[in-house]
């Protein structure tokens, strides 16, 4: 299957910092990107769907000014998460649709705030 | 979308095949069935997917009934790297196209 990379794979933080997390489609063009936020032992939680060249659309409840989402390119999509705090401490997955529409998910990034 | 029940766990013998159940009463016609599983603190894997004929790839098999309101992930020899959480997604249309809402999930454990 494609391959779908998100860098760093982990991140500690001093509380009230911002953090910026990537995610890349290596070897394919992926003209929407979703990310996904997991809390330990939970499901995913969809939090946004990122098209390249548009703005991000946020599910309800999501801070969209929080959760900053740049799509620029078609091999990557970064989600900034600013002045963070100890409850944004989770587990961050990114996916990728390519032309296929089939949709392949990244490592995730373990962001822990202290 | 419409929404999906699977058993909260499950438990299987290595080397036995391993049939994962999943219910999706409410599926419209133009929506696909998914299957993707998570192994600890990694991202999903896409595993396969289907409409309405039984579809088989080199890690599953699916069967989708013929109304279309149930379907079984068959892992046919299943190992102890088969443990993980498996969902089963049916994927939106219309606006919501793309879009993968993951429910709980059916816990596997693979045992000797």
């Amino acid at each position: 299957g494609a391959v779908v990379s998100q860098h760093p794979s982990r991140v500690i933080c001093k509380s009230g910092t911002s953090v910026k997390i990537e995610c890349r489609s290596l070897d394919f063009q992926a003209t929407t990107m979703f990310w996904y936020r997991q809390f330990p032992k939970q499901s995913l939680m969809l939090m946004a769907t990122s098209n390249e060249g548009s703005k991000a659309t946020y599910e309800q409840g999501v801070e969209k000014d929080k959760f900053l989402i740049n799509h620029a390119s078609l091999t990557l999509s970064t989600l900034t998460v600013t002045s963070a705090h100890p409850e944004d401490s989770s587990f961050y997955i990114c996916s990728a649709r390519g032309a296929n529409n089939e949709q392949f998910f990244g490592p995730g990034t373990r962001l822990t705030v202290l | 979308d419409a929404k999906t029940t699977q058993p909260p766990s499950m438990d299987c013998a290595e080397g036995r095949a391993a049939n994962l159940p999943c219910n999706h009463s409410t599926i419209s016609g133009n929506e696909y069935v998914y299957w993707y599983r998570q192994i600890h603190s990694q991202g999903p894997q896409y595993i396969i997917h289907g409409l309405k004929n039984n579809e088989t790839n080199e890690m599953a098999s699916l069967i989708i009934t013929e109304d279309r309101k149930s379907s079984t992930l068959i892992l046919p020899h299943a190992t102890l790297r088969d443990t993980a959480v498996y969902y089963c997604i049916v994927r939106g249309g219309g606006t919501s196209y793309g879009k993968l809402t993951f429910g709980q999930g059916t816990i596997l454990t693979v045992h000797p």
